[in-house]
């Protein structure tokens, strides 16, 4: 069964930082990987898609990185705002699966404070 | 279109009665997905339709769990006999053909 870490569990960072928070996933045989913002009490707002042929994509300020071979991808945020404050999650569509149903992480609790 | 839509966005209910949620897709979009989410962890797969047809069912899908795509539009969610353990934030997502799912705003239930 895919299984999918993020880490660090929660961040806390100075506004105007670069960072990075990291997904791994332990069956490297997927279809496409996706990163989700959700803000507390919400629903989950996709961010970046990468399909399993794709290194990277980029959106803005964001940028995803897939390395299928060693089961990881990142997500680079560039220049931190608080606004940028939210839970990020990781999730995976295994190649196996022609339904498309997304195996998650935990998350990536983010803070930017002033 | 707006996007995904759920309805109703909380629900409270006492032990044992039964609860029915509504998901309005992306209209283009055949496939749909019911997800649950718990605090602190991230959302697991429920069920998914392609059209009107449910495809596939998580083992976490009890026998008080029920789900319909009727004429492959909106779907429903019923709970019955609800239990505490039923507590979740019960998501729903839409895509066009296994590419990128996009989520609705979520139903908050809270069995008491």
């Amino acid at each position: 069964k895919q299984e999918v870490t993020q880490i660090p569990a929660a961040l806390s960072v100075p506004e105007g930082e670069n960072l990075v928070l990291n997904c791994s996933f332990t069956d490297s045989a997927i279809y496409n990987l996706q990163w989700f913002r959700q803000d507390p009490g919400k629903g989950l707002t996709s961010l970046l898609l990468i399909q399993s042929s794709q290194r990277e994509q980029t959106s803005g300020r964001l940028n995803a990185s897939l390395d299928k071979s060693s089961g990881r991808s990142t997500l680079y945020i560039a220049a931190s705002q608080p606004g940028d404050s939210a839970t990020y999650l990781c999730a995976v569509v295994d190649r196996g699966s022609t339904l498309g149903r997304l195996y998650f992480g935990r998350g990536t609790q983010l803070t930017v404070w002033p | 279109d707006t996007g995904v839509s759920q309805n109703p966005r909380h629900k409270i209910t006492k032990r044992g009665q039964n609860v029915t949620f509504r998901c309005d897709p992306i209209s283009e979009h055949n496939r749909l997905y019911w997800y649950r989410q718990t605090l602190g962890q991230g959302p697991e797969f429920l069920t998914y339709f392609q059209n009107e047809a449910q495809l596939e069912k998580s083992r976490l899908l009890s026998d008080r769990f029920s789900a319909e795509r009727p004429k492959g539009s909106f779907s429903t969610l019923e709970i019955q006999r609800t239990e505490q353990g039923d507590s979740a934030m019960y998501l729903c997502a839409s895509s066009l053909q296994g590419n990128e799912q996009f989520f609705g705003p979520g139903t908050r239930l809270t069995v008491l």
